[in-house]
């Protein structure tokens, strides 16, 4: 089974910081690395596929960077609505299941 | 536009069966991707539980794969999820969501239900 460990599991920041999230697998997917942002109360959403692309409508201020075990999530500007928690997950020999999530909260 | 919705009790007695029926509309079920449920138990993060292609293979997450089963009715464009042998660990939102498969096998979850609450409790 692939384990995904995701640094770190909450951070504090605020509105304009430059966020940055990782995640590590347990062994390589290559790219096949997804991102999700999620709100209490609502649906989780895709952000970020395949390591890198930015899934329609989501703005440019977030994106995804890695490949092989480790990957990055950054938010340039850290904006009020996303605060929220993330999580990846690999989509690799239908192995899918998530990190364990990190929670943005406002500093 | 494509929706999901999730349906099915709200509670549930221990050791019994969950059962979930996601309706999809906006889109055939059997035209393509793969769909999946997902959950997340209070204060938990989300824990992927299953899929299923829309031609009705399935896999399942390994910690959960003795009492999961997942299957496809493409003539009412839905899919369930039946979980057995529930204890209250198994209380937690449901979501099912679509498999979306972009290229060279990279895939991933673009649309999703609400969600639904289940507590197991008697």
């Amino acid at each position: 089974d692939i384990q995904m460990t995701q640094s770190p599991s909450s951070l504090s920041a605020s509105v304009g910081d430059r966020v940055s999230i990782t995640c590590r697998a347990s062994q390589s997917i290559n790219i096949y690395l997804n991102w999700y942002q999620h709100k209490p109360g609502k649906a989780p959403k895709l952000l970020i596929y395949a390591a890198s692309t930015l899934q329609s409508g989501v703005p440019s201020r977030f994106s995804g960077s890695g490949s092989g075990t480790d990957f990055t999530l950054t938010i340039s500007s850290l904006q009020p609505e996303d605060f929220a928690t993330y999580y990846c997950q690999p989509s690799y020999s239908i192995q899918l299941t998530f990190g364990g999530g990190t929670k943005v909260e406002i500093k | 536009q494509v929706q999901l919705q999730e349906s099915g009790p709200g509670l549930v007695k221990p050791s019994e069966t969950l059962s979930l029926i996601c309706t999809v509309s906006g889109y055939s079920i059997s035209s393509g991707s793969s769909w999946g449920w997902i959950r997340q138990a209070p204060g938990k993060g989300l824990e992927w539980i299953g899929s299923i292609s829309h031609s009705g293979n399935t896999y399942y997450n390994p910690s959960l794969k003795s009492r999961v089963t997942i299957s496809i009715d493409t003539s009412k464009n839905q899919f369930s999820l039946k979980l057995s042998s529930v204890t209250a660990a198994d209380t937690a939102v449901y979501y099912c969501a679509r498999e979306i498969e972009y290229s060279n096998s990279v895939t991933a979850f673009d649309i999703w239900g609400q969600g639904t609450m289940v507590i197991v409790s008697s």
